[in-house]
């Protein structure tokens, strides 16, 4: 079974709904991240969230919203969908742990959400 | 000027090929520098970090230049199965600061 999950997988919707993404993880990390990827943009991160406490704007989170419902759930909404939000969503996972160890800045990744506003 | 600049690509190479490319990036105080492999609609997997001495792992050699800003990338031999976008990744300038930015990719296409 995947460690990081995404429902849904595939999206669409028209302009000016409500939708909620959702991510799911078994891997018990604290760490949870969601990112938008665009062709020719690479991947930009919207929010990110280090405990369900602690949530934290990314370089895009105009138009989002996040929830950190339990350490293993973080989802993202778009309050109203606009068709400049068509894009695939990813939602990443990372460890806590020493910040001089490399591994903690290993992300791991869901299969992504493509979505599609219309 | 991009945080993280990649040749985009696609470079098109005959299979048992070596096959190089590079990465500049333009905050000379990152910390962490990683390639990242994306397969066509899929998500990214860490590939390997790249260290300052350089590193190898199989048939990839990452090296880092600290004074030119730049990473690069190394496949020996390559195979059908190395066909994927190869994202270069940098993490900001302060321990804890896990904000890993992405480059956009460079598509790599191996011809049998």
């Amino acid at each position: 079974d995947a460690d990081v999950t995404q429902t849904p997988r595939n999206r669409i919707t028209k302009t000016g709904k409500r939708i909620m993404l959702e991510c799911s993880q078994t891997k018990g990390h604290d760490r949870m991240y969601w990112y938008r990827q665009d062709p020719g943009l690479g991947l930009q991160l919207i929010y990110y969230s280090f405990d369900v406490k602690d949530i934290n704007k990314g370089e895009i989170s105009d138009g989002y919203s996040v929830s950190r419902q339990a350490q293993a759930k973080f989802s993202l909404s778009l309050e109203s969908a606009i068709p400049n939000q068509t894009a695939l969503y990813f939602c990443a996972t990372s460890d806590f742990g020493d910040l001089r160890e490399r591994a903690i800045w290993e992300q791991y990744f869901g299969p992504g959400t493509r979505l599609t506003v219309t | 000027r991009k945080e993280v600049e990649q040749d985009p690509g696609p470079f098109n190479v005959p299979e048992g090929a070596t096959v190089a490319f590079n990465c500049t990036y333009s905050n000379s105080a990152s910390q962490s520098f990683f390639w990242y492999r994306q397969d066509c609609r899929k998500e990214p997997k860490l590939l390997m970090s790249v260290y300052s001495s350089g590193n190898e792992d199989g048939r990839f050699t990452a090296q880092l230049n600290r004074a030119s800003q730049y990473i690069s990338l190394l496949i020996r031999d390559s195979k059908l199965s190395d066909s994927a976008t190869y994202l270069c990744v940098v993490t900001g300038s302060n321990f804890g600061n896990e904000k890993l930015t992405f480059g956009t990719g460079t598509r790599l296409t191996i011809i049998p």
